[in-house]
């Protein structure tokens, strides 16, 4: 099985301060980890992603996720944070789908960051 | 580039209607997903296809029926909408690379149901 936690629904912060959106996971393999985006009233993008190598990992807008494997981590951080970075973000783990050959993609829940001018 | 096309944007339907979403890809891409969004919770994979013709179940497959008769475009069907059922449904797409499906995935803009 695997899972994916966002442990913080909304995050608010000002302008100039510097973000860092929390995401844990759970997978007995190795993970492939994702952040996506969504805008109010857009669709998802995505930000960036963790394969394997540099645990850090730099992404679209700025934003950069490092990778621990020792707390099973896969943080959002960006400095500093804009007005225009208040959107919904999604930490996403790609895993084996039931133990056979098919990959498949769990979403967190979510946290909504608000950054405030 | 390339776009993700969802029509309608907005579906409004009545209890145990039988519903149908589209999805056009122009990506070229192999394997598209229907995921549904709910308010406060994550996506949930409801049916992806790694190819033409081929259909996978996700965690959230009970109540839908999915078709993928062309590479570009992938369809969604609820079988009996539910009454007060309100959720947004998205459709994506991304390329197979090397059997290892680590490729990001490109969403389209939603389709947005209300069951009356």
């Amino acid at each position: 099985a695997q899972s994916v936690d966002q442990p913080d629904a909304h995050v608010t912060l000002s302008e100039g301060a510097s973000l860092e959106l929390r995401c844990s996971y759970s997978y007995s393999a190795a993970p492939y980890l994702f952040w996506y985006v969504q805008y109010p009233g857009q669709s998802l993008q995505f930000l960036l992603k963790y394969i394997t190598g540099d645990t850090v990992v730099k992404g679209t807008k700025g934003f950069e996720a490092e990778f621990r494997k020792s707390n099973s981590s896969f943080n959002l951080k960006k400095s500093p944070a804009h007005w225009s970075d208040s959107a919904k973000y999604f930490c996403a783990l790609e895993g084996l789908l039931f133990g056979g050959s098919n990959y498949k993609l769990t979403f967190g829940k979510g946290t909504l960051l608000t950054v405030t001018p | 580039g390339g776009i993700i096309t969802q029509t309608p944007k907005f579906l409004i339907g009545q209890e145990g209607q039988k519903l149908t979403l589209k999805c056009q890809q122009n990506f070229n891409h192999d394997t598209m997903y229907w995921y549904r969004q709910d308010s406060g919770k994550g996506l949930r994979l409801i049916y992806y296809s790694i190819t033409e013709n081929d259909l996978q179940k996700g965690d959230l497959s009970e109540g839908y029926d999915a078709s993928r008769e062309k590479k570009s475009s992938f369809s969604l069907t609820v079988t009996s909408a539910q009454k007060n059922e309100m959720a947004v449904f998205l459709c994506a797409s991304s390329i197979e690379t090397g059997g290892v499906y680590y490729a990001e995935q490109f969403f389209g803009p939603g389709t947005r149901l209300t069951v009356l």
